[in-house]
């Protein structure tokens, strides 16, 4: 069974502060790809990052970066010099290299950025 | 650039109806997936589709019908609905690259009653 587990429900961060999101998960699978996904109060779902799992190097995106550790299983989101904008639900999610691009998802963390 | 689209955005239901989500895609994708977000659980996926006639059951499909006739559209049906699929629906479309990113609509808030 795949399974992603976040456990920091709520998150908070001064502007301008830099914080860091939890996610480690768990697969059999050796060829798989991670993600970062931001849902706003629109809802709508939108990618933040994404990390080849055969790439050691550190995927970044501006001011967005992962720190994945394979061995571990874990890939945690750091953002950095936060803004207003960045209030959101932050979803974790992995899919395996097979037919269908099927995601797994954690349960979330609710990050606010304070002013 | 449309994207994914989904209708309606809202919906109730009584118990017992059957009704039909729509989903349509206009970047030929040849992926295209149903997923459900409830609180506290994530995105969970029902049913998903590798091409035109192909699907296949995802995690939680019981109560849940699909069927893809053409690339663009990725109907879900729900038969009876039930009060156990409240729920904000989500569909998705990929291209079969592996790792690319699947691309969302903005979500279906079903409420059955």
């Amino acid at each position: 069974a795949q399974t992603v587990t976040q456990s920091q429900p709520e998150m908070s961060v001064q502007e301008a502060e830099t914080v860091t999101l939890s996610c480690t998960y768990d697969t059999s699978e050796s060829n798989y790809y991670l993600f970062w996904y931001k849902q706003p109060p629109s809802r709508q779902m939108i990618l933040v990052i994404r990390q080849e799992a055969y790439k050691q190097q550190n995927a970044t995106e501006n001011r967005f970066s992962v720190n994945f550790q394979k061995a571990a299983k874990s890939f945690s989101l750091k953002i950095s010099d936060s803004q207003l904008g960045d209030t959101a639900m932050y979803f974790c999610a992995f899919m395996i290299r097979n037919t269908g691009n099927q995601f797994y998802f954690g349960t979330g963390t609710s990050l606010t950025v304070i002013p | 650039n449309a994207g994914v689209t989904q209708t309606p955005k809202f919906q109730v239901l009584k118990t017992g109806q059957s009704m039909t989500l729509q989903c349509a895609q206009d970047m030929n994708h040849e992926y295209m997936s149903w997923y459900r977000q409830d609180p506290g659980m994530g995105l969970r996926l029902i049913h998903y589709s590798v091409g035109a006639g192909i699907t296949d059951q995802g995690e939680v499909p019981n109560g849940y019908n699909v069927s893809r006739s053409t690339t663009e559209d990725f109907p879900l049906r729900l038969l009876s609905a039930a009060p156990s699929q409240t729920s904000v629906y989500f569909c998705a479309s990929s291209p079969p690259d592996r790792g690319t990113e699947a691309f969302f609509g903005q979500g279906t808030r079903l409420t059955v009653v």
